[in-house]
């Protein structure tokens, strides 16, 4: 039973330049969240996927958007990169009505020069 | 808004000694809560989990947490750790109806000594 996957693993971009990441879900899982993970922190919720919409949304800017797709993948993108984007992204699936326990993959680290 | 308080940030242990991290957080309705743990290059993983019921709850690798509603606590305890649970851990929690974006504390990194 594969788990949540991420990809790429570690990518380094530079100030003003756009990044895509992604991540599969849990197999049977329909819901995929994205948390941004900085250094020494615990990871703050960025938005949430469930049947191709956007449903919920923490409190990130606009350069950050998302997408799901119909076999329940999932992308995020930041736009307009800063160096404060720096950080370890966190893709999770849960499967809605089942009490929502949400399961993490291993993450992007992002590095911005 | 909700938020999530862990206490101790850097905890070292003996192995066998026992352990008690503290969560807690602020919330006025009924939350889920959750304790997970990032080990050394590894992904978070999910320690326990409580939504209803006993509030002792029993997880993984003798973990166990209890909730305290009038507390708003849900500590983490373990009789006597082990060199392997040097790890990360921490405290969640999401509201038991709509918005159910988890809420993380800060984490509390746990190294024993062995």
């Amino acid at each position: 039973d594969a788990g949540v996957t991420q990809s790429p693993t570690h990518l380094i971009k530079t100030r003003g330049q756009q990044v895509t990441l992604r991540c599969s879900p849990k197999s049977g899982h329909d819901t995929v969240s994205w948390y941004q993970q900085a250094l020494g922190q615990g990871p703050q919720f960025i938005f949430q996927y469930y049947e191709e919409e956007e449903r919920q949304r923490g409190n990130f800017p606009d350069r950050f958007s998302g997408h799901q797709f119909p076999n329940y993948s999932s992308e995020l993108n930041v736009n307009a990169l800063l160096l404060g984007d720096s950080a370890l992204y966190l893709c999770a699936s849960s499967l809605k009505g089942n009490g929502e326990t949400q399961y993490f993959g291993p993450g992007t680290r992002l590095l911005v020069l | 808004a909700q938020s999530v308080s862990q206490h101790n940030h850097h905890v070292i242990l003996s192995e066998a000694a026992s352990l008690e991290l503290g969560c807690n957080y602020s919330y006025g309705g009924t939350v889920n809560l959750f304790w997970y743990v990032q080990y050394p290059g590894q992904h978070l993983q999910l320690l326990l989990k409580y939504f209803s019921g006993d509030p002792l709850v029993k997880g993984i690798k003798g973990f166990e947490a209890e909730f305290i509603k009038s507390k708003f606590s849900f500590n983490l305890r373990k009789p006597s750790v082990q060199w392997s649970d040097t790890a990360e851990y921490f405290c969640a929690v999401n509201p038991y109806t709509g918005r159910r974006a988890l809420t993380f504390g800060s984490g509390t990194r746990l190294q024993v000594q062995p």
